[in-house]
C-alpha cells in the first residue's frame, strides 16, 4: 500500500535560492503535518492542515517559510532565500482524521544549504 | 512553553525488559504517544495513552499518569532490532493538533 511520500529525497541548494518540498499524504487522510528534524533530535512542529485549510503555522521559523495544500491532498513547503541554518531533514506526516493519535511519517527530504 | 524530557540513552540486554520514561510540561494536555525511529528511518507510531493507566500492544506497553505528568514506554523480551530512538509526543486538547515531541531516547540492545 502507498504510504506518505516526499520529494525530492535529497536537495542541495545554494544560499539565497528558493526551494519547494513536496509531500503526498496517504490517500484520504484529512490532516497533514510538516516537521523539521535535526540530527539526534525529535521532530519539531512547523505547521499543519486539515483538508486545504492551514490550521496552525506557529512553528514556522520566520516568514521565509510557507506551506500550502490547495486541493486538500498534496502539500508544498516552500523556503525562500535559503540560509545555511535551514539545513535539516524536513518530514511530512498525515493522519486519517483531525486529532487522531496516529501520524504516519514520510521518508523526509534532506535539505542541505551550501 | 511545552517540553517533554526523556533520558538521552539507555542500554539493555537482549531478552530483558527496559522502561523509557517521559516527563512533560504542557498546556492543554490531551494524550501521550510513543514513536520508534531507526537510524535513517522515519518515526513510526507505537502506542498512545489518552487515559491514565497501562496500554499493552504486544511486547510494547505504555503508561500514563496525568497527575504526575509522567509516562513511560515498556519494552519486553528485547530484541536486537529494538535498537532505535524512542520519542514521546504530547497531543494537545480541544482538537488542537500541534504535537510536541520529546528529546528522544536512544536504546541500544546488546547481546
Amino acid at each position: 500500500g502507498a504510504g506518505v511520500s516526499q520529494s525530492p529525497r535529497y536537495k542541495v541548494t545554494k544560499r539565497g535560492q528558493d526551494v519547494a518540498l513536496r509531500c503526498d499524504p496517504i490517500s484520504g487522510h484529512v490532516s497533514l503535518y510538516w516537521y523539521r528534524q535535526a540530527l539526534g533530535q525529535g521532530p519539531e512542529f512547523l505547521t499543519y492542515f486539515n483538508y486545504e485549510a492551514q490550521q496552525d503555522k506557529s512553528g514556522l521559523p520566520n516568514d521565509r517559510f510557507s506551506a500550502e495544500r490547495p486541493e486538500g491532498s498534496i502539500s508544498t513547503l516552500t523556503i525562500q532565500r535559503t540560509e545555511q541554518r535551514d539545513s535539516a531533514m524536513y518530514r511530512c506526516a498525515s493522519s486519517l482524521l483531525p486529532g487522531t493519535d496516529t501520524q504516519y511519517f514520510g521518508p523526509g527530504t534532506r535539505l542541505t544549504v551550501l | 512553553g511545552q517540553s517533554l524530557e526523556q533520558p538521552s540513552e539507555v542500554t539493555a540486554v537482549e531478552g530483558a525488559i527496559v522502561q523509557i520514561n517521559c516527563t512533560y510540561q504542557t498546556s492543554g494536555f490531551y494524550g501521550l504517544s510513543w514513536y520508534q525511529q531507526h537510524d535513517g528511518g522515519a518515526p513510526t507510531f507505537l502506542s498512545y495513552n489518552a487515559l491514565d493507566g497501562l496500554e499493552e500492544t504486544g511486547r510494547f506497553s505504555s503508561f500514563l499518569s496525568r497527575s504526575d505528568s509522567y509516562g513511560y514506554l515498556l519494552l519486553q523480551e528485547l530484541q536486537m532490532k529494538d535498537s532505535a530512538s524512542y520519542f514521546c509526543a504530547a497531543l494537545n486538547s480541544g482538537g488542537y493538533q500541534k504535537v510536541t515531541f520529546g528529546t528522544g531516547t536512544k536504546l541500544q540492545v546488546i547481546p
